[in-house]
């Protein structure tokens, strides 16, 4: 059974970055899609990016275009989210996530298997 | 930009069903997948593809789709069940994902 354990909680200043980390047990992201999903308090899910092995690179929701990073470690089965110029308003909960079976394009995608959330806190 | 529509909210009687909608253009190209997120939780995956169920997922919940607009139906709905629902699918340009509003389900 696939498991994925995400680094602890941030308090970050605005105008900085943070680097979230996602190690997965039982199984890696060599060909399956890991996905970024956050969720701002009292909020909604918001899909931020994800990385499809079969693409090659990563893609990024058009509101985070420029300011999102994610990147995989195939040495250490670990996923990383970086997100820069932090504000107030990326404060959230943010998850790693990643799917269940092979799938050749994002419309084929879903997550079977979620970490347990970074909780991310901008302020001053 | 892409945007899956929603009800905020539905309520339900214990034992009676509960649907919740999801809506979008790109809907009739594209599947969807359903969430299931408790208070404090990470989001669950129920339905895939439309109409699928993922292993350790309970019978009464399933999945229809007609046109724009797919369902997620509750049947004999359990307490248990009280939480929010995030209906997922990919954009026009298939390059990327997002999920609806969310619909808080409670049970009365």
């Amino acid at each position: 059974q696939v498991q994925l354990v995400q680094s602890g909680s941030e308090v970050k200043k605005p105008g900085s970055l943070v680097k979230v980390s996602c190690k997965a047990s039982g199984g890696t992201f060599k060909s399956y899609a890991v996905g970024w999903v956050r969720q701002a308090p009292g909020q909604g899910l918001e899909w931020m990016g994800g990385i499809l092995p079969v693409l090659g690179s990563p893609t990024y929701a058009p509101e985070l275009q420029g300011r999102v990073t994610i990147t995989t470690d195939e040495s250490t089965s670990t996923a990383y989210l970086e997100l820069r110029t932090l504000t107030a308003a990326d404060t959230a909960v943010y998850y790693c996530a990643r799917e269940g079976r092979y799938s050749s394009n994002w419309a084929m995608v879903h997550f079977n298997y979620w970490g347990q959330g970074t909780l991310v806190t901008v302020s001053s | 930009s892409y945007e899956l529509t929603q009800p905020p909210s539905v309520s339900v009687s214990p034992g009676q069903t509960a649907r919740i909608t999801c809506s979008g253009d790109a809907l009739p190209n594209h599947y969807v997948s359903w969430y299931q997120q408790r208070p404090g939780q990470a989001p669950v995956l129920v339905i895939f593809k439309d109409t699928e169920r993922p292993p350790g997922i309970p019978e009464r919940f399933s999945g229809s789709s007609s046109g724009s607009a797919v369902t997620l139906t509750i049947s004999g709905v359990q307490a248990v069940d009280e939480a929010d629902y995030y209906c997922q699918s990919a954009d026009t340009t298939d390059s990327s994902l997002v999920f609806g509003g969310g619909t808080k389900l409670t049970v009365l």
